[in-house]
């Protein structure tokens, strides 16, 4: 069964260090799409981006994070100075349709700022 | 604007015990889309369901059924016999057919469910 796969899946680092989380979406997917979740929180959206660019962003998207698909596979989400409150959960996923089917999530990347 | 409330934050029961996790949904569209998630203790996101706004039909899947009723901008879940392996956070989610190009899917804040053997 095709999946969302996410790399890595936990990745610790100093505060104010650059961060890269990478995924590979679904192939036949359109729609992609990053969340996070602070421990024990819930699932906040991120960002969306079809068509080469980003459809909806949320105020938790500010000028520190940036999204782009470099080769037509991968799909990744970076962090240009983390903060210790960027210390979560990041899933990342794909849908084939804008409004049909169901959003496939990949396992998450854990991001541990210290 | 869209916003998904599960009231519900923790729920306890006893193994075999049906259990009824409440959602209720905000949005000013008239076609949307309903989901329900379950995050077990390893973490993943593992889709339940999904209703569009003009399918009221209740479903039953297993042990699992939903009821959508728009009248009350409800999506509630039950879970009939309960195991323990039913034990997670589970999550009711909402997404509007209009906006964005990319219709982002919300999350309620997750109701976390624990089965007692």
């Amino acid at each position: 069964e095709p999946e969302v796969t996410q790399t890595p899946s936990h990745q610790v680092t100093q505060m104010g260090q650059e961060v890269i989380l990478r995924c590979v979406p679904i192939s036949n997917h359109l729609y992609f799409y990053w969340y996070r979740q602070i421990l024990g929180q819930k699932v906040e959206f991120l960002v969306s981006f079809y068509n080469n660019e980003i459809s909806e962003k949320s105020e938790i998207f500010d000028d520190q994070f940036s999204v782009e698909r470099p080769d037509g596979s991968n799909f990744t989400l970076k962090i240009r100075s983390t903060k210790l409150e960027d210390s979560a959960m990041y899933f990342c996923a794909s849908r084939v349709g804008r409004t049909t089917g169901e959003l496939f999530f990949g396992e998450g990347s854990r991001l541990t700022v210290l | 604007a869209q916003k998904v409330t599960q009231a519900q934050t923790e729920i306890s029961v006893v193994e075999k015990e049906d259990v009824t996790l409440d959602c209720v949904y905000e949005t000013r569209d008239t076609t949307y889309y309903l989901f329900w998630y379950k995050q077990p203790p390893s973490g993943e996101l593992v889709f339940l369901i999904r209703r569009n706004s003009f399918d009221e039909q209740n479903e039953i899947s297993g042990r699992y059924s939903w009821n959508f009723q728009k009248s009350t901008s409800s999506f509630n879940f039950t879970i009939t016999a309960s195991q323990v392996v039913d034990s997670a956070v589970y999550f009711c989610a909402l997404s509007e057919a209009g906006g964005s190009s990319a219709s982002k899917i919300i999350f309620g804040s997750g109701t976390r469910l624990s089965i007692r053997p």
